[in-house]
């Protein structure tokens, strides 16, 4: 059992709808990301909180908003998608933002339409 | 940009077969994470290599991070069905840190009974 739950499991939304994924750890990490998953392609590292702090964005589009309110939670705003946003959006969680093993969520599966 | 290649992309077995996923970096990694994605799942942490030859052993799966840290390999004995999955390698170069970590595309392991 994972100490990573995200909600929702799944989600379909317009392109205009506004939605947000939540992302809570149960582990006492204090580091915490946002992966997207896409077929037949690699994992990509969306954002990186260390201590509530952002120290990664990989050239996300504005249209993702990610926001840390404490080490525990993390949400991923999501607003004006495209159907190519379309994948399974993954939180991870680690002890440190630095050679620590990934702990994943079961993770939310996107459909825009 | 960096890349972790894998190979390969996916692998067909009879139950009680070996195999072998491989992962390549044209640069010296500082240590190298295998995870487990089952079908429909969340990627899981397996092992972590960090010293040059390292090599690691749990139950019928051996990992070996290369001499010159820049290859690693997972290494199934007698697979089972229960190894179905997709196998990932990932990767945090010298000085990175884990926003830094690279994902290979993952080798795709399906066992036939």
């Amino acid at each position: 059992e994972t100490g990573v739950t995200q909600t929702p499991r799944h989600l379909v939304m317009g392109m205009t709808n506004k939605k947000s994924l939540k992302c809570e750890q149960h582990l006492g990490h204090n580091a915490m990301y946002w992966y997207k998953q896409s077929a037949k392609k690699p994992l990509e590292l969306m954002f990186v909180y260390n201590f509530k702090e952002q120290t990664e964005n990989n050239s996300v589009p504005s249209r993702f908003s990610p926001e840390c309110p404490n080490s525990s939670h993390l949400f991923l705003h999501l607003h004006t998608l495209q159907p190519e946003d379309s994948a399974l959006y993954l939180c991870a969680s680690s002890q440190e933002a630095r050679n620590s093993p990934l702990h994943f969520g079961n993770g939310t599966r996107l459909t825009v339409t | 940009g960096q890349q972790v290649m894998q190979i390969p992309q996916y692998q067909h077995v009879q139950e009680g077969e070996d195999f072998t996923t491989y992962c390549n970096s044209s640069t010296t990694l500082s240590n190298i994470q295998w995870y487990k994605q089952r079908p429909g799942g969340h990627p899981v942490f397996l092992i972590q290599l960090v010293k040059s030859g390292e090599v690691k052993k749990q139950k019928r799966l051996t990992f070996q991070f290369g001499e010159a840290k820049k290859n690693s390999s997972l290494h199934i004995t007698a697979t089972q069905t229960t190894d179905v999955g997709t196998y990932f390698c990932a990767a945090t170069n010298y000085g990175g840190s884990q926003g830094n970590l690279i994902f290979g595309k993952g080798t795709k392991l399906s066992v036939k009974p």
